[in-house]
């Protein structure tokens, strides 16, 4: 069974800082690896997809990087800013497709201080 | 609307009560999903349905009850739930999941904050 984690679980640094945000899975048979922003008490904001045969994906600020055989992604956030603070989510589609639905972690709760 | 779009966004009901979560997607799609949030858990999958068809049910208690009558449209139907079935239930829709990756990519609505009590 799939499981999919997130380190570290909370993180607060300063505004401006460059982070890395961390996700593990077990299975390294996936199709995607989507990250996600959520806001308190509200839904989730796709933020970057990566398909299984891609390495990374850049939108802005945010770059995510995929290294499927060693189980890993990471979300990098440039130049943080206040806005940012919100919790992000990482999944993955698995082997059994799209029909599994998404495996997601816990989520990293960031904030940025002004 | 653009979007997936949930109602009602908040929901308070008793155990005997029963009540319906509505969803709907505008983006054209043909695949959408239940999932719950519950505090300190991570997004559990609850329902799939591809063309209005059910292809997975996670072991959801039978108190949940999906019903798609459309591609467009994802009803969750509860009766006599538990108060540890309070939690955040989001609707996502994708293409579908059968053509490949590219059409697995999933579009949250906002989600229903539903409190048993």
């Amino acid at each position: 069974k799939q499981e999919v984690t997130q380190i570290p679980a909370a993180l607060s640094v300063p505004e401006g800082e460059n982070l890395v945000l961390n996700c593990s899975f077990t299975d390294s048979a996936i199709y995607n690896l989507q990250w996600f922003r959520q806001d308190p008490g509200k839904g989730l904001t796709s933020l970057l997809l990566i398909q299984s045969s891609q390495r990374e994906q850049t939108s802005g600020r945010l770059n995510a990087s995929l290294d499927k055989s060693s189980g890993r992604s990471t979300l990098y956030i440039a130049a943080s800013q206040p806005g940012d603070s919100a919790t992000y989510l990482c999944a993955v589609i698995s082997s059994g497709g799209g029909a599994d639905g998404l495996t997601f972690g816990k989520g990293t709760h960031l904030i940025i201080q002004p | 609307e653009t979007g997936v779009t949930q109602t009602p966004r908040h929901l308070v009901m008793g155990m005997t009560n029963k009540k319906s979560l509505k969803c709907e997607q505008h983006l054209g799609h043909n695949a959408m999903y239940w999932y719950k949030q519950s505090a300190k858990k991570p997004l559990e999958l609850m329902f799939v349905y591809n063309f209005k068809e059910q292809t997975e049910n996670n072991s959801v208690p039978s108190r949940f009850s999906p019903e798609c009558p459309n591609s467009s449209h994802l009803f969750l139907h509860l009766h006599t739930l538990q108060p540890e079935d309070s939690a955040l239930y989001l609707c996502a829709s994708s293409q579908d999941y059968w053509r490949g990756p590219s059409s697995y990519e999933q579009y949250f609505g906002p989600g229903t904050r539903l409190t048993v009590t």
